[in-house]
């Protein structure tokens, strides 16, 4: 059972707008930043997003961050099949004193 | 170019101890904010972190393993080890260290990953 909570699925035609949610409480989400993975099939995952909504270099504009209390948002726009991945979310954890993780989206483009 | 490797045994018996290598270069855990961490991955599951260690030796690790785990780094030859005792085969997974550049571990995610070490515990 994952500390953040996310759905275990989303999906999407080519050129859609999907959001992926991962919510928390006010001692992770609700106190630290979000950061968001890509993790493509068969590999490690990859930094997508940090501090909420920057991207590091490299990370297209179609994908964005949003944080509302204790959750948070990612969003792909212009769906492309190479984003076929799992996403997770993660944060830092004040009560456990450490990162924590969500259970992961399996995001498939149909 | 920043790189992390892990390495270790594909295969440990159960109740043995597990020790695990992760090797870097690119980056110096000498600096200022500067952090490793370990985070493991069940085939199938979801991705949970383990242990953590930063450039002022502090550490961290998951309340649920805790009492299993000791994390260490040594910092001349780049390298942090992750101990993991009285192994299970419920820790069978893909085994990633992680970077975690300045300004550390409450701003920045895992910018660079290894690519994984798969450790199965069987008989």
């Amino acid at each position: 059972q994952s500390v953040l909570t996310q759905p275990p699925s989303a999906s999407g035609t080519p050129g859609q707008r999907v959001t992926i949610s991962c919510s928390g409480s006010n001692s992770n989400i609700g106190s630290n930043y979000v950061f968001w993975y890509q993790q493509l099939p068969g590999a490690a995952p990859k930094l997508l997003m940090y501090r909420n909504n920057l991207r590091p270099s490299g990370v297209p504009d179609r994908f964005s961050g949003s944080k509302s209390g204790t959750s948070v948002s990612l969003a792909i726009s212009g769906l492309r099949s190479d984003d076929e991945a799992d996403y997770h979310c993660a944060t830092w954890d004040d009560s456990l004193n450490g990162p924590v993780f969500g259970g992961g989206t399996r995001l498939t483009v149909l | 170019q920043v790189t992390l490797r892990e390495s270790g045994p594909a295969l440990v018996k159960p109740t043995q101890t597990l020790t695990l290598t992760c090797s870097f270069s690119g980056f110096s855990l000498t600096t200022s904010g500067m952090c490793v961490s370990w985070v493991r991955q069940p085939p199938g599951k979801a991705l949970e972190w383990l242990a953590l260690i930063d450039w002022d030796d502090d550490e961290y690790y998951s309340t649920s393993l805790k009492t299993r785990l000791t994390i260490s780094k040594d910092t001349s030859k780049n390298q942090v080890v992750l101990t993991m005792t009285n192994m299970d085969p419920v820790d069978t997974a893909t085994y990633y260290c992680a970077r975690i550049p300045p300004p550390g571990k409450y701003y920045s995610g895992m910018d660079v990953w290894g690519q994984g070490t798969t450790v199965t515990v069987s008989s």
